[in-house]
């Protein structure tokens, strides 16, 4: 069974400075995974993905993940946070069920951005 | 192209009564799953619809049930209303390409409260 633990609830950070949001993945097999961010009120935007392809991953908005099988990890980062990244976000994986996919999605993070 | 557009946007219904909201997935996709998002639970998968036919569900009770259309768009249906049902209740569209991941583009949700 695939699963994704998103190490975080929270992550609070000043203008300007990185983010780092963490993400950890089970999988029995190479998993597909992407990071999907929501604003309030808001649906899912997909950032970006991984699909076996390249291991690290670029995004939209200057956010890029890189795949780390030895570590199981996806972890989410931007160089210099804006105000306009406060959201959450959501590491997912992608479980092949009955030939058909279906999105597995973690807890969420929550990023406040500080002036 | 126009995104995926969910109707009502808000909708405030009684325990026990039913409740039916709906989708209109992205033309030219023929998959439209939905997705439930509560403060406890995250956003878990209720079921997948692809040509008329449910091919995919999740760990949901008989109580929700869903419907597609020849033309794509779906309708899920929450009968018997519990408190707990009290959620966002999201719909994606995608193509359907068999064994393969699928990108899902999400709809704003359909924020329903249950008194």
């Amino acid at each position: 069974a695939q699963s994704v633990t998103q190490l975080d609830s929270h992550v609070s950070v000043s203008e300007g400075t990185p983010v780092l949001l963490r993400c950890n993945y089970s999988s029995s097999y190479s998993p597909s995974l992407f990071w999907y961010v929501q604003h309030p009120n808001k649906g899912l935007q997909l950032l970006l993905k991984y699909t076996s392809a390249a291991t690290l991953v670029k995004g939209i908005n200057g956010f890029e993940a890189e795949f780390k099988k030895s570590e199981t990890s996806f972890h989410l980062t931007k160089p210099s946070a804006h105000m306009s990244d406060a959201a959450e976000y959501f590491c997912v994986v992608s479980s092949l069920s009955g030939g058909y996919n279906k999105l597995i999605f973690g807890a969420g993070t929550r990023l406040a951005v500080h002036p | 192209k126009a995104g995926v557009t969910q109707t009502p946007r808000y909708l405030i219904k009684t325990r026990g009564q039913q409740v039916t909201l709906s989708c209109s997935p992205i033309s030219g996709h023929r998959s439209v799953s939905w997705y439930q998002q509560t403060p406890g639970q995250g956003l878990q998968f209720l079921f997948e619809y692809f040509s008329e036919t449910q091919r995919n569900k999740g760990n949901f009770p008989g109580r929700f049930s869903g419907r597609q259309f020849s033309n794509s768009r779906s309708e899920m249906n929450v009968s018997t209303l519990e408190l707990g049902d009290s959620a966002l209740y999201l719909c994606a569209s995608s193509l359907p390409r068999e064994n393969s991941y699928n990108e899902q583009f999400f709809g704003p949700g359909t924020r329903l409260t249950v008194l």
